[in-house]
């Protein structure tokens, strides 16, 4: 039983650069959802997808945008990169119709941007 | 401002003894709480979870308590061992929300000595 899978696992980029991150949930999960690591923080909430849909957000601008597929898979796409968006990138996956069921994350996509 | 707080960075505990980990909270809404352990180079893996209509939850070593009124939780581990040794996250989340938003702390480092 496959677990939630991201690529790439470390990524380089450069200041203004766009970059696309890649995950694919647990299988049998049809909600993903994206949250961004910074170094000595916890992880912080950036949205949900459900039915190919954006359904939460949390406190992250408009650059950081997303999409999902109809097999659940999802992207998380971030532009105009800025020296603070080096971060651990985790991506989560739960059912929709179990209000409390734990989120399984995947091992992140490291992100650098220098 | 940060509604789950951590405030122990790290703890050191002998093999075989009790570990607690404590966790504080602001936000009178959130009524669902979780403990995630994150190994290094791994994302954060489920450990227990408890719903704000109870005040303790046990599974195997592991027991979380919850007191509502002090706005404060803890994750005992007993009896530890070192592979137990890992960052501890407390995550919080509340009804509106769903258990996808979840606000984490900044964790707490447990070193298990042998």
């Amino acid at each position: 039983d496959a677990g939630v899978t991201q690529s790439p696992t470390h990524l380089i980029k450069t200041r203004g650069q766009q970059v696309t991150l890649r995950c694919s949930p647990k299988s049998g999960h049809d909600t993903v959802s994206w949250y961004q690591q910074a170094l000595g923080q916890g992880p912080q909430f950036i949205f949900q997808y459900y039915e190919e849909e954006e359904r939460q957000r949390g406190n992250f601008p408009d650059r950081f945008s997303g999409h999902q597929f109809p097999n659940y898979s999802s992207e998380l796409n971030v532009n105009a990169l800025l020296l603070g968006d080096s971060a651990l990138y985790l991506c989560a996956s739960s059912f929709r119709d179990r209000m409390y069921s734990p989120l399984h994350f995947g091992n992140g996509t490291r992100l650098t941007v220098t | 401002d940060q509604q789950v707080k951590q405030n122990s960075p790290s703890l050191s505990v002998q093999e075989g003894r009790i570990s607690i980990l404590n966790c504080d909270y602001t936000n009178s809404m959130f009524d669902y709480f979780l403990w995630y352990k994150k190994y290094p180079a791994e994302g954060p893996t489920f450990l227990i979870s408890i719903s704000s209509i109870k005040d303790k939850n046990e599974d195997g070593r592991f027991t979380v308590f919850l007191n509502k009124s002090a706005k404060h939780l803890s994750l005992h581990i007993v009896p530890s061992q070192p592979g137990d040794s890992a960052v501890y996250f407390c995550a919080a989340s509340y009804s509106g929300a769903g258990s996808y938003q979840l606000t984490f702390g900044k964790g707490t480092k447990l070193s298990v000595i042998p």
